[in-house]
């Protein structure tokens, strides 16, 4: 079965600006998490969303926000984009549910503020 | 801080097994241990978990000490797609991965 797909690959933007990222789980997964993986500090969790609500938060800014919709998909969107914001931003799928499988990662869009 | 700690880095010749070592005394009774592996510019890997008894699968083996402080990742014919840096982690199985830390792993190289 297809795995965690997400679009787009690389991404290009300036300071100030905004940015949406998608993932489409594996097909039956509704749980989707996001992370940012960087340099220095590692892969960091962002925030998980099952059935379209989140779950989890981890301890990024306001400027970080999601969303998922009915058909587990899911986006991120960062706002006002700084510097510190170049990253890997990586989301992985899960049953999530009565219990959570192992999570599976897409690979992930390679941010770059400029 | 991540749960357990492990070498910076490691050289494997190709066809050699690899063994990885990971340390995580402070694991608790429910925790198993999970293995990830992140080659260059992709997203991490499911290799293998476990308890406390040794695992093995199609790409891996686990071997985790009898007071389960410490555990080794082998892959027993390493080839050069197998160069990553490759993640321990402990979860409770069946929970969300918020609470988990991936450390900065081990960086395998493996040498032809």
């Amino acid at each position: 079965k297809a795995g965690v797909t997400q679009t787009p690959r690389y991404l290009i933007k300036t300071r100030g600006q905004q940015v949406t990222l998608s993932c489409s789980p594996i097909s039956g997964h509704r749980s989707v998490s996001w992370y940012q993986q960087t340099p220095g500090q590692g892969l960091q969790f962002l925030f998980e969303y099952f059935s379209e609500t989140q779950r989890n938060k981890g301890n990024f800014p306001g400027r970080f926000s999601g969303r998922q919709f009915s058909n587990s998909r899911s986006e991120m969107n960062v706002s006002t984009l700084e510097l510190g914001d170049s990253a890997l931003y990586l989301c992985a799928s899960s049953t999530g549910g009565n219990g959570y499988t192992e999570a599976f990662f897409g690979q992930g869009t390679r941010l770059t503020v400029v | 801080d991540a749960k357990t700690t492990q070498p910076t880095s490691m050289d494997c010749a190709e066809g050699r097994a690899a063994n990885l070592p990971c340390n995580h005394s402070t694991i608790s009774g429910n925790e198993y241990v999970y293995w990830y592996r992140q080659i260059h510019s992709q997203g991490p890997q499911y290799i293998i978990h476990g308890l406390k008894n040794n695992e093995t699968n199609e790409m891996a083996s686990l071997i985790i000490t009898e007071d389960r402080k410490s555990s080794t990742l082998i892959l027993p014919h390493a080839t050069l797609r197998d160069t990553a840096v490759y993640y321990c982690i402990v979860r409770v199985e069946g929970t969300s991965y918020d609470k988990v830390i991936f450390g900065p792993g081990t960086s395998l190289s493996v040498i032809p």
